[in-house]
C-alpha cells in the first residue's frame, strides 16, 4: 500500500523568508512524488513532481522539492516566501510497481501555509 | 481550452434526494477521477475511470454511482443523499498510462446535504 504523510497542518512563515513543507511517504517500490497547491475556494494546482534522477525538483511559481530516499520525504521548499504563497498544500505519491488501477494518487491531508507581513 | 469543468458550483440537498455532478474535459484525456474533500482528511478518490464506458470503485465508493459514457464527461450520482456526504467534490483527469502524469482538477462542487 502507498502512503503519505504530512506532519504540520500550518506552517507560518514571514514573508521573505525560506520555508519547508513537509512530507514523507510509504510506497513498496519507488515513489512517484507530486505537489499541488489549492487556493481558497479553487481547485489543486499541479507544483511539481519527481519521477527519477535528481533529486532536486524545481517547478512553478519558485518552488522546489527535495527528495530524499533514505528519508523518504520529499520537503516542499521556497527561498523566499511571498504572501501570495498563502495557500493549502497537498502532497500526493503513486508506487512505481502498482499496475492497472487507473494511475490512482494517494494524497496527504494538506498544510496550511500562512506568509505574513 | 477549458481544462476540467464542473457543474453545479454549489448544491443544497435534502437528506434522501438524488443529484448528479457533472464533469466534463476538453483535453482528450482517458483517465478521469471524482474525489471528495473533507476538513483533516485530504483527498480521497470516490471512483475513477480508464476510459470511455469504463468504471472503478476508489478509497469510499458507497453511496456514489459514476458513469463514463462519453470520453470527455465523468458523472457522479448520489442515489439518496446522506448528511455524511456533505463535502466539496473534486473532478480530475489525466492522460493515459504514464503513472507519472499529473491530474489535473476541476474547480469543485460545494455539497450540502440537510
Amino acid at each position: 500500500a502507498q502512503s503519505v504523510a504530512q506532519p504540520e497542518d500550518q506552517v507560518n512563515v514571514a514573508e521573505g523568508n525560506p520555508l519547508t513543507v513537509k512530507c514523507t511517504y510509504s510506497v513498496s517500490g519507488n515513489p512517484y512524488l507530486f505537489w499541488y497547491v489549492q487556493y481558497p475556494n479553487r481547485g489543486l494546482q499541479f507544483l511539481l513532481k519527481y519521477i527519477t534522477g535528481d533529486n532536486l525538483v524545481k517547478g512553478s511559481y519558485g518552488f522546489e522539492a527535495e527528495f530524499n530516499k533514505s528519508q523518504t520525504s520529499f520537503h516542499l521548499k521556497k527561498p523566499s516566501a511571498l504572501v501570495s504563497d498563502s495557500a493549502l498544500y497537498f502532497c500526493a505519491v503513486r508506487d512505481t510497481v502498482l499496475t492497472g488501477g487507473g494511475n490512482k494518487l494517494t494524497f496527504g491531508t494538506g498544510t496550511q501555509l500562512k506568509v505574513e507581513l | 481550452n477549458a481544462g476540467v469543468t464542473q457543474t453545479p458550483k454549489f448544491r443544497v440537498l435534502k437528506t434522501g434526494q438524488s443529484m448528479t455532478l457533472l464533469c466534463a474535459q476538453d483535453m482528450n484525456h482517458e483517465y478521469m477521477y471524482w474525489y471528495r474533500q473533507d476538513p483533516g482528511m485530504g483527498l480521497r478518490l470516490i471512483h475513477y475511470s480508464v476510459g470511455e464506458g469504463t468504471t472503478a470503485k476508489g478509497e469510499v465508493p458507497d453511496g456514489y454511482n459514476v458513469s463514463r459514457l462519453k470520453k470527455q464527461n465523468f458523472l457522479l450520482g448520489l442515489e439518496s443523499a446522506a448528511p455524511s456526504q456533505t463535502s466539496v467534490y473534486f473532478c480530475a483527469s489525466s492522460y493515459s498510462n504514464i503513472p507519472y502524469n499529473e491530474q489535473f482538477f476541476g474547480p469543485g462542487t460545494r455539497l450540502t446535504v440537510l
